[in-house]
């Protein structure tokens, strides 16, 4: 079965700079991954959505690739703020419904 | 605001016991998952029903068990709990079925303690 790995240890990151986030996959390519930011005790929120024939999506400040031949995406959070705090989830959507990775918490310092 | 409200928040319940969780869908959409999240760990996926029928199921035993209703919204059903049952459950609903590449907007979530 397809495995989405997150590296799970927090993260920190001064303010005002880039966060990059990375999301691994095994196996064959997922026609859909997506980004969600979960807040403690809160559900998941989507971010964005990027296609297996996109290699970049960009939104506001987020920005997320995909790159089928290393099997991975990354996520950008650029001009970072202590605002952008959270855990970042990976999930790739199929016939099973989506599969999480178990997200990074992403500590933006001031 | 995603449009989409669980209840109850929180609740705690009696190994052996039987809970039902209740999820109202945003307005118009037709299909609903709910998931498991454990502390610590990303949501896993229970199961998703898309027009009142099950359409998807994760790998949960037979003791979780679903309905969705003519009006869309939906209850988690789980039956003789156990001690490792305890997680945020999470409920989603999205416009049309598996891998359709929509949005997916989730719930709060209900808080299920085991004791």
């Amino acid at each position: 079965s397809q495995k989405i790995e997150q590296n799970s240890e927090a993260l920190n990151i001064q303010e005002g700079k880039t966060a990059t986030l990375t999301c691994n996959y095994t196996n064959y390519s997922p026609a859909y991954l997506q980004w969600y930011r979960q807040d403690p005790g809160r559900g998941p929120v989507f971010l964005l959505l990027i296609r297996e024939n996109e290699k970049e999506k960009r939104k506001e400040r987020l920005k997320v690739t995909f790159d089928t031949t290393l099997k991975q995406s990354l996520f950008h959070i650029t001009a970072s703020q202590p605002a952008d705090s959270a855990t970042y989830l990976c999930a790739r959507e199929g016939a099973d419904g989506l599969t999480f990775g178990k997200g990074t918490h992403l500590i933006i310092q001031p | 605001e995603t449009g989409v409200t669980q209840s109850p928040t929180h609740l705690i319940k009696t190994r052996g016991q039987q809970v039902t969780l209740r999820c109202s869908s945003q307005s118009g959409h037709n299909t609903v998952s709910w998931y498991q999240q454990a502390l610590g760990q990303g949501p896993q996926f229970i199961f998703q029903y898309y027009r009142e029928e099950e359409n998807g199921r994760g790998n949960f035993p037979p003791r979780f068990s679903g309905l969705q209703f003519p009006n869309y919204s939906s209850e988690l059903n789980v039956n003789a709990l156990e001690l490792d049952d305890s997680a945020l459950y999470l409920c989603a609903s999205s416009l049309a079925g598996i891998v359709s590449g929509n949005t997916i907007y989730f719930g709060e979530g209900s808080w299920l303690t085991v004791v």
